[in-house]
């Protein structure tokens, strides 16, 4: 089975703080995104990577980066935490950039204060 | 880019009838249309996709179907079970350089009422 883990279910932080999402793969998969989920609004792509240190914007790139140094790990950074960024957060795998399918985590919520 | 819309936003079903899901998109470019389930707590999960030579799809009790020209698919959900209550996302793909990109649409929370 995929498995795709997140490195918190649950994070509280203040407005101006940076943050960290962390996100691994176990199945060698070549592409991984981070979506953001809100309700009424679905999942919305903030950045995809589809190589080590190689990534790509999404619709909804501002405020946050990624970073990619391993193949089975990608993170997600906010610089300075605001409100408007209090969400819940979904990372997700492809096997290949040929793939459709993609393999999601259990979502990190996030709550910014 | 891409705008994928469904309806309806909430879907309340006694158990054994039938639910239907819509989704719309606006790019003609599309060619692959997933729908995912997400149960309370987890990560979305893949239940049902079609291409967009196929018209019509069918899996045990969901299936999907696709209006290219209309540009609509919709998921149908035949004697419904509790445990088919759950948040459900359409999806549209377009392609890139890097890879198959998917756009959702907001989601329908399905309420299956034993």
């Amino acid at each position: 089975d995929v498995k795709v883990t997140q490195s918190s279910r649950y994070l509280v932080k203040r407005t101006g703080e940076k943050v960290f999402l962390e996100c691994v793969q176990d199945m060698d998969h070549e592409n991984m995104f981070w979506y953001r989920q809100d309700p009424g609004l679905g999942l919305r792509l903030i950045y995809f990577s589809y190589d080590v240190k190689m990534k790509e914007k999404g619709d909804i790139p501002e405020g946050y980066s990624v970073s990619r140094e391993k193949k089975e790990r990608f993170s997600l950074i906010l610089e300075s935490a605001s409100t408007n960024q209090t969400s819940m957060y979904l990372c997700a795998s492809t096997v290949s950039p040929r793939q459709y399918e993609q393999y999601f985590g259990p979502g990190t919520r996030l709550t910014v204060t | 880019g891409e705008n994928v819309e469904q309806h309806p936003s909430t879907l309340s079903v006694q158990e054994g009838d039938s639910a239907v899901i819509k989704c719309t998109y606006s790019d003609s470019a599309s060619n692959y249309f997933p729908w995912y389930k997400q149960e309370l707590g987890k990560g979305p999960q893949l239940i049902i996709d079609i291409r967009s030579n196929v018209g019509e799809k069918k899996d045990q009790r969901i299936a999907v179907t696709l209006n290219k020209t209309a540009k609509h698919f919709s998921l149908h959900i035949t004697e419904t079970q509790p445990e088919d209550s759950a948040v459900y996302f359409c999806a549209a793909a377009r392609y890139n350089n890097a890879g198959n990109m998917l756009t959702f649409g907001g989601g329908t929370r399905l309420m299956v009422k034993p």
